[in-house]
């Protein structure tokens, strides 16, 4: 049983307008929650988090928003960027018990054209 | 500072073999955590080893073993191989709090035949 999905494998976006990628989560247990880009042929580096009692945490380009009514999490990107084409992995934490243990959606591959 | 250093980077191996991964941390982190990924199922959590001692598992079967020695350095192991190990091995490098960021290696790509 999925508790973090990414219900759209890919997005695709053109330069410069706003890149929208959705997550969402079944486990009311989850208390912080991560977003993550990785490259082909590279490890997954961390982009921006946010802790369940905030709504919305930016980061220059990066806006995450959490709903936690709806256990929706979203990732804004504006203006994307060509550089921004990779897969984008959404993480939940279960508390410091869990620690370093996130769970991990399946990822949405970005593609943004010129 | 460097980075998270994995080996070997490729591998392949028959089934019923076993196979050790290794993993070195970023200096100062004593955190280091193992997943798997998989086109189906994503990353998924292997386990996490802080200060030699192992904090966490995920829910994997007993072939999947690891160890941290007192450098902080991690290996993991597969016994008995099954095609379904056919994966990429992720190390994640922390300082070991639930809020900290990972930085992930570039990973081991297995491949079982």
């Amino acid at each position: 049983d999925q508790q973090v999905k990414q219900n759209s494998p890919s997005l695709s976006v053109q330069e410069g307008r706003i890149s929208i990628l959705n997550c969402d989560y079944t486990n009311s247990m989850f208390d912080y929650f991560l977003w993550y880009k990785k490259y082909p042929a590279e490890g997954p580096t961390f982009l921006i988090s946010i802790s369940s009692i905030k709504d919305k945490n930016e980061d220059g380009r990066f806006t995450v928003f959490l709903n936690k009514s709806a256990k929706h999490l979203s990732l804004h990107i504006v203006p994307s960027q060509p550089g921004d084409s990779a897969v984008y992995f959404c993480a939940a934490s279960a508390g410091r018990q869990a620690g370093t243990a996130l769970i991990f959606g399946k990822g949405t591959t970005l593609s943004v054209s010129s | 500072k460097a980075g998270v250093t994995q080996t070997p980077r490729y591998l392949i191996k028959t089934r019923g073999q076993q196979v050790t991964l290794s993993c070195s941390p970023i200096s100062g982190h004593r955190s280091v955590s193992w997943y798997q990924q998989t086109p189906g199922q994503g990353l998924q959590f292997l386990f996490e080893y802080f200060s030699e001692t192992q904090r966490n598992k995920g829910n994997f079967p007993g072939r999947f073993s690891g160890r941290q020695f007192s450098n902080s350095r991690s290996e993991m192991n597969v016994s008995t191989l099954e095609l379904g190990d056919s994966a990429l091995y992720l190390c994640a490098s922390s300082l070991g709090t639930s809020t900290g960021e990972l930085f992930f290696g570039e990973g081991s790509r297995l491949t079982v035949l």
